[in-house]
């Protein structure tokens, strides 16, 4: 099983360039979830969205839009990139039940020069 | 939300039992707990939670306390693989449809062969 995938692995942006984040899973989860992750730091929620076509703001959503056209994928874009937005970048999934575990891709990591 | 307080590293040798001590004074009712780990360069994976009663599934073993303000994660006999840093978390199921996990910096486990 694939479980979450996200495409690419590691990216170097120029300030001022936009890319978008592919996540995708193949387990039929509602939930999905994007995370960055800082040195030192743990995990802070960016934004998710619990079905196809819903998406709402976590911690840090500032710098960051998302998309869920489809259910089994979960886009993450930066418009212009900045160097603050240097990191590594978790997508995880999970079941619309109560308490159920996030499953979390391999991540991508970003640098911004 | 309530907040979780882990020691910021620990070591132990491969092949015996590691207990990872969790903090949360300030635990609700309606809070779960719920461990996750990270291996290097790859991203948070479930291992456990429980909300009253002491948990034990195929990776771990969670012990609560009776007052709910500590637990603990019992690593019955530690292999390298499972050095990792270790995260306590609380999720209150009233959260249903709003989920998140909120992330603190964890514990780095360090397993000496």
């Amino acid at each position: 099983n694939a479980g979450v995938t996200q495409t690419p692995k590691f990216r170097v942006l120029k300030t001022g360039q936009s890319m978008t984040l592919l996540c995708a899973q193949d387990m039929n989860h509602e939930y999905m979830y994007w995370y960055r992750q800082d040195p030192g730091m743990g995990l802070r929620l960016i934004h998710y969205s619990v079905g196809e076509g819903t998406t709402a703001k976590g911690e840090v959503p500032d710098g960051y839009n998302v998309s869920r056209l489809k259910k089994q994928n979960f886009l993450l874009g930066l418009e212009s990139a900045a160097p603050s937005q240097t990191s590594v970048y978790f997508c995880a999934s999970s079941l619309d039940r109560e308490n159920q575990p996030q499953h979390f891709g391999d991540g991508t990591r970003l640098s911004i020069l | 939300d309530a907040k979780t307080t882990q020691p910021n590293s620990m070591e132990s040798n491969e092949e015996e039992p590691v207990h990872l001590p969790c903090n949360h004074s300030t635990i609700s009712g309606t809070d779960y707990i719920h461990w996750y780990r990270q291996l290097p360069s790859q991203g948070p994976e479930y291992v456990i939670h429980g909300l009253t009663s002491n948990v034990n599934n195929r990776m771990a073993s969670l012990a609560i306390a009776e007052d709910r303000k500590s637990s603990t994660l019992i690593l019955h006999r530690a292999t390298l693989r499972d050095a990792a840093v270790y995260y306590c978390i609380l999720r209150d199921f009233r959260d249903f449809g709003n989920e998140k996990l909120t992330f603190g910096t964890g514990t780095r486990l360090t397993i000496i062969p």
